[in-house]
């Protein structure tokens, strides 16, 4: 089946420095599948942070950015300059063309602390 | 105003009671669904729903029981809870179903099995 590996389960960071969380994935689907980065801030559900659906292609939100990358099957989130307020929890997902886009799979989660 | 509520919030049970744990989305959307996250593991799809119909469930057990009352409610009966039943459960809806409609998360329900 399908599957998302992140290999980070807690990260911290200290503000204005850069960040990186790892994200690969296994879709069985022929073709390749979409992917997300959803992020759930402490309280809140979990909120689409950004996708993207066409390999190569870049998405981006709020500072962060990720690429699809279909050779190494990753999916990285990045950022240049983190916030306190960016402290959350952030997941990396899929939707597999073969279950017709409405079922996710997703990651175990990397907590982010930002450090003040 | 949240959109996606679920209630309760938090909620504790004992080995074989049963549990519902309710779901209202105010965002129009037709189609719901579920998700659980236990310790350590990833969220997991359960169910999904699209108009009060079923549409697909991956749960194995019968004890998880889908309840749509009306188009915008999809409650989650569980019956005769088991300790390994202990997860945080998130509701999620989507304008359509299929087509990568992008889903809508609740706060989750954090249930305890004891």
């Amino acid at each position: 089946g399908d599957s998302v590996t992140q290999t980070e389960g807690q990260v911290t960071v200290s503000e204005s420095k850069s960040l990186i969380i790892n994200c690969t994935y296994s879709a069985t689907s022929i073709g390749y599948p979409n992917l997300f980065w959803y992020v759930r801030y402490p309280g809140e559900g979990l909120q689409l942070l950004l996708k993207v659906i066409t390999a190569g292609q870049k998405g981006s939100s709020r500072g962060f950015e990720a690429t699809y990358n279909k050779e190494a099957t990753s999916f990285h989130l990045q950022k240049a300059s983190v916030q306190e307020s960016d402290s959350a929890v952030y997941y990396c997902a899929l939707s597999d063309r073969g279950n017709m886009g409405y079922k996710l799979t997703f990651g175990t989660g990397t907590s982010l602390l930002v450090d003040p | 105003d949240p959109k996606i509520i679920q209630k309760p919030k938090y909620l504790v049970a004992v080995t074989g009671s049963e549990k519902i744990l309710i779901c209202e989305q105010y965002l129009g959307h037709n189609a719901m669904y579920w998700y659980r996250q236990s310790a350590k593991k990833p969220l997991e799809f359960m169910f999904s729903y699209s108009y009060q119909k079923l549409m697909d469930n991956q749960t194995a057990s019968s004890r998880f029981q889908p309840q749509s009352s009306k188009k915008n409610h999809l409650d989650l009966q569980i019956t005769a809870l088991k300790p390994d039943d202990s997860a945080t459960y998130f509701c999620a809806s989507s304008q359509d179903w299929g087509n990568y409609a992008e889903q809508f998360f609740g706060p989750g329900t954090r249930l305890t099995v004891l």
